[in-house]
């Protein structure tokens, strides 16, 4: 499969926990990163493989997988958290990355 | 720290050829763990992957772009650089340079240029 799908915008409460996905089968064979970016800023790592957090980030921020369908959850999101999120992961040939199309998350 | 820093031509004329380099600071392109990359974000759209380059040369091509694109590297100039032939309005876009480490069955671009906007217009 040559792509990964996010919903394009998710909001949350203040404190509450909200999960955002990415599908695409190639997320059966490997893992997906996620990068926070906010408006006019490079993207930033936040989560990779498995479940692991760059030096850094808040352990607010978690990831899992699930068949085709990897996860990023931010249990108890901050004000700071409003941002874009992105997956990324191999195709299915393992040679090529791949981008979703990005999730705009609004902290209400 | 790594920093890397994005340069070009800001403007590009349609079917000319876009090219920009990548200048590593503070640490060694010839690594050899780490691949370097391109990424570009279209305004207002997600990113794309363009391309990754290893420091011997070997290259990894988006293959929606493989026809158009050509990577480099000079390890001497701790620089890679990016070259986008034929392009069009729709290659208008911020270009990212990256640094990307490949780790099994996932991948972490654990470092970003600030990324440059190269717009394609007459």
């Amino acid at each position: 499969s040559s792509e990964l799908t996010q919903d394009p915008a998710v909001s949350v409460a203040l404190g509450q926990t909200v999960r955002i996905t990415c599908q695409g089968d190639s997320l059966r064979s490997y893992y997906a990163s996620w990068y926070q970016q906010k408006s006019g800023q490079a993207p930033v790592l936040v989560i990779y493989g498995k479940n692991n957090r760059p030096s850094g980030i808040p352990d607010r921020f978690s990831g899992s997988r699930s068949g085709n369908t990897a996860s990023l959850t931010i249990t108890g999101a901050q004000a700071e958290d409003e941002a874009d999120y992105h997956c990324n992961s191999r195709d299915s040939t393992g040679n090529h990355l791949l981008f979703g199309g990005g999730t705009k998350l609004t902290v209400l | 720290q790594l920093q890397l820093q994005e340069s070009g031509p800001r403007r590009v004329k349609p079917s000319e050829t876009l090219s920009l380099t990548c200048t590593v600071s503070g640490g060694s392109i010839s690594s050899r763990d780490y691949y370097w990359g391109w990424i570009r974000q279209p305004p207002g759209k997600g990113l794309q992957w363009i391309g990754r380059i290893y420091y011997s040369g070997s290259t990894y091509y988006n293959p929606s772009l493989k026809s158009r694109v050509t990577m480099s590297v000079d390890t001497s100039r701790n620089q890679f650089s990016l070259k986008l032939s034929s392009v069009t309005a729709a290659d208008t876009a911020v270009y990212s340079c990256a640094r990307l480490l490949p780790e099994g069955l996932w991948d972490r671009i654990d470092s970003w240029g600030q990324g440059t906007l190269v717009t394609v217009s007459s």
